[in-house]
């Protein structure tokens, strides 16, 4: 059975911070994991993704996450936070044991960008 | 390209009454899947289908939940005897291999 834990509903940064969304996961198989981002009333939007390979990927937007397997964490990071990143993030692990597989997803962390 | 679509957007029904939602799913991906977005439970699995056949209704919180999917494209989610629980947002993905892409969602209110 899989599981994902989001440490922190809300984070709070000023415009040009740092950005670190925190993301463990728990496995019973080497992880697919995700982060997706949704804006108010949209649907969810795909950030990154890991599957295999290299452990530091980068996706759209400015976002990076490292899965980190001694850790069991997959944390999202950003340089330098802009207004538009303003959104909850979802971090989602798969059961890819089949040619399809559920998302299994935390609770959100809401990112608020202050000026 | 064309992304997933979802339809309709909002839907507003009354306790009792029965509702159906449809999703579009990105041309050529062999995999779609439901969820449910609601306040109290976050995101949750419903049901997946791989071609039309759905291998894994874990999800689907009673038998008042069902879904199928047609000529491996459209899939249609139908809720009978609405409850007010029910009331959250419905959304549908698809997916050609590990990457789901999602659609925007139906939100639906039980009144």
């Amino acid at each position: 059975a899989q599981s994902v834990t989001q440490l922190g509903s809300h984070v709070s940064v000023s415009e040009g911070a740092l950005v670190l969304l925190r993301c463990n996961y728990s496995s019973s198989v080497p992880p697919y994991l995700f982060w997706y981002v949704q804006y108010p009333n949209q649907g969810l939007q795909l950030l990154l993704k890991y599957t295999t390979g290299a452990t530091l990927v980068k996706g759209i937007n400015g976002f990076e996450a490292e899965f980190k397997k001694s850790e069991t964490s997959f944390h999202l990071t950003k340089p330098s936070a802009h207004m538009s990143d303003a959104a909850e993030y979802f971090c989602a692990v798969s059961d890819h044991t089949g040619t399809a597989s559920k998302l299994t997803f935390g609770t959100g962390t809401r990112l608020q960008v202050t000026l | 390209g064309a992304g997933v679509s979802q339809s309709p957007s909002n839907k507003v029904t009354e306790k009792g009454k029965d509702v159906e939602l449809r999703c579009d799913p990105i041309s050529g991906h062999t995999a779609l899947y439901w969820y449910r977005q609601s306040l109290g439970q976050g995101l949750e699995f419903l049901i997946y289908f791989q071609g039309n056949s759905a291998p894994d209704k874990s999800g689907l919180p009673s038998d008042r939940f069902s879904a199928e999917r047609t000529g491996g494209s459209v899939s249609t989610l139908t809720i009978q005897r609405t409850q007010q629980e029910d009331s959250a947002v419905y959304l549908c993905a698809s997916s050609r291999v590990e990457t789901q892409y999602f659609g925007p969602g139906t939100r639906l209110l039980v009144l």
